[in-house]
């Protein structure tokens, strides 16, 4: 069984443009979250899809970050413009149902320069 | 959503022991203690899951005491492959939302 997916693995870009971080869950799971952990923080919860809906997005930055998960399969968390502060590495989970075990991808590396 | 503490870091041997102490003393009822593994370049690692008394899996044990204010993540006979960063959660199971502190960075040694 395939695991989660994150595309890309690593992106540098310029501060000011725009990042598309894609995330594939294992298949079958309703629930898909972002994490991300800036520069020497902590792993910090940004939003929770069930299926096509947003659950809680309450971790979710500022307005420049956009999560979005069509049609209840994968996940694109796009951020526009990109700032220096968003670097870090942003990680993507999937779980079925009400269970705590989630399964996390092997993570974004963004760096913004 | 409950605080943890625990270690920042610990060293062992291979073949040795670990017991990794994490307190999280205002868990609500609600909550579950869950611990995962972490990688370098990887996502965290669900380990185990408990809620009171101890449970075992494969990899690991938990043991949670009555007042659940504390609990121990037992690694039997580690090996330099356990070299990794553990965290210790306290979730409620219909939440979802996971809390991450800083984990405890395990050493494993020749």
């Amino acid at each position: 069984e395939a695991g989660v997916t994150q595309f890309p693995s690593h992106s540098v870009i310029e501060k000011g443009q725009t990042v598309t971080l894609r995330c594939d869950p294992i298949s079958g799971h309703d629930n898909l979250y972002w994490y991300r952990r800036v520069m020497g923080k902590e792993i910090k919860f940004l939003l929770h899809f069930v299926k096509e809906s947003k659950q809680d997005e309450s971790g979710m930055p500022n307005n420049r970050f956009l999560a979005e998960r069509t049609g209840g399969t994968y996940s694109t968390l796009k951020v526009q413009p990109a700032e220096l502060e968003d670097s870090g590495v942003y990680f993507c989970a999937s779980s079925p149902g009400h269970v705590i075990e989630a399964f996390f991808g092997q993570g974004t590396r963004l760096t913004v320069v | 959503l409950a605080k943890t503490t625990q270690p920042i870091s610990m060293d062992s041997y291979e073949g040795q022991e670990v017991n990794i102490t994490c307190s999280h003393n205002n868990i609500a009822t609600n909550d579950y203690i869950t611990w995962y593994q972490q990688f370098p370049s990887q996502g965290p690692r669900f380990i185990i899951q408990g809620y009171k008394t101890k449970v075992t899996n494969e990899v690991a044990s938990l043991f949670i005491p009555a007042d659940r204010k504390s609990s121990t993540l037992s690694l039997p006979r580690v090996s330099l492959s356990d070299t990794a960063v553990y965290y210790c959660l306290a979730s409620w199971a219909g939440f979802q939302k996971l809390v991450f502190g800083t984990g405890t960075r395990l050493l494993v040694s020749p």
